[in-house]
């Protein structure tokens, strides 16, 4: 299984809607990450779990808070978001958190903000 | 300052017909260099990955190159399909990976 699987394929939400994003994969990586990808834009790091620990913070505002139940799992939880948080959310996962090793994305969650 | 240069922005080729694109990059200490296709809404799918001791590696139908001196990177497509119609990132890794903007390449029949 060389898959990264995240869920919703699309989530629409309001301003003060709280939502969640999903992502699993099975192939025993220790490394999980959230990008952001704006239209025509490359991605963006947010988070960086690395053995079910937050390692790197890219300065992402509150209203995205991750969550890494377990080395299998990595959410994203949405709170209060804005219009123009409206993007690609992509979830990748690599065998160790070093830049060494292959990165598998997932398909992304497309969010639109209200 | 983005640290990696993609060039052309965007090309339209013929199916059938081969193409090369630029990658310009000013990472330092230089670890690897990647390539990634990504269809429209959907996620980076790896090409090739590449360290600094590697002159070319190919996958399929792509074929790229690296010269480390230079610090640039191509990647060709051979005998182009309409299935190829996509963006093309070029990634360079130090101790984090920097993204290029991409060349968004469009394959008419």
């Amino acid at each position: 299984d060389t898959e990264v699987t995240q869920t919703p394929k699309h989530l629409v939400m309001g301003m003060t809607n709280k939502k969640s994003l999903k992502c699993e994969q099975h192939m025993g990586h220790r490394a999980m990450y959230w990008y952001k990808q704006k239209a025509k834009k490359p991605p963006e790091l947010m988070f960086v779990y690395s053995y079910e620990k937050l390692s790197i913070n890219e300065s992402v505002p509150s209203r995205f808070s991750p969550e890494c139940p377990n080395s299998s799992l990595l959410n994203l939880h949405l709170h209060a978001l804005q219009p123009e948080d409206s993007a690609l959310y992509l979830c990748a996962s690599s065998p160790s958190s070093g830049n060494t090793g292959e990165l598998f994305f997932g398909e992304g969650s497309r969010l639109t903000v209200l | 300052k983005n640290q990696v240069e993609q060039s052309p922005q965007s090309l339209i080729i013929l199916e059938g017909k081969n193409c090369t694109l630029q990658c310009n990059y000013t990472v330092s200490p230089f670890s690897n260099l990647r390539w990634y296709k990504q269809d429209t809404g959907r996620g980076p799918v790896s090409l090739t990955i590449m360290t600094f001791s590697e002159n070319t590696k190919s996958n399929g139908r792509y074929t790229a190159t690296l010269d480390a001196d230079t610090k640039q990177s191509s990647l060709h497509i051979t005998a182009s399909q309409l299935s190829d119609s996509a963006s093309y990132i070029c990634v360079a890794a130090d101790y984090k990976l920097s993204f290029g903007a991409g060349t968004t390449v469009t394959v008419r029949a």
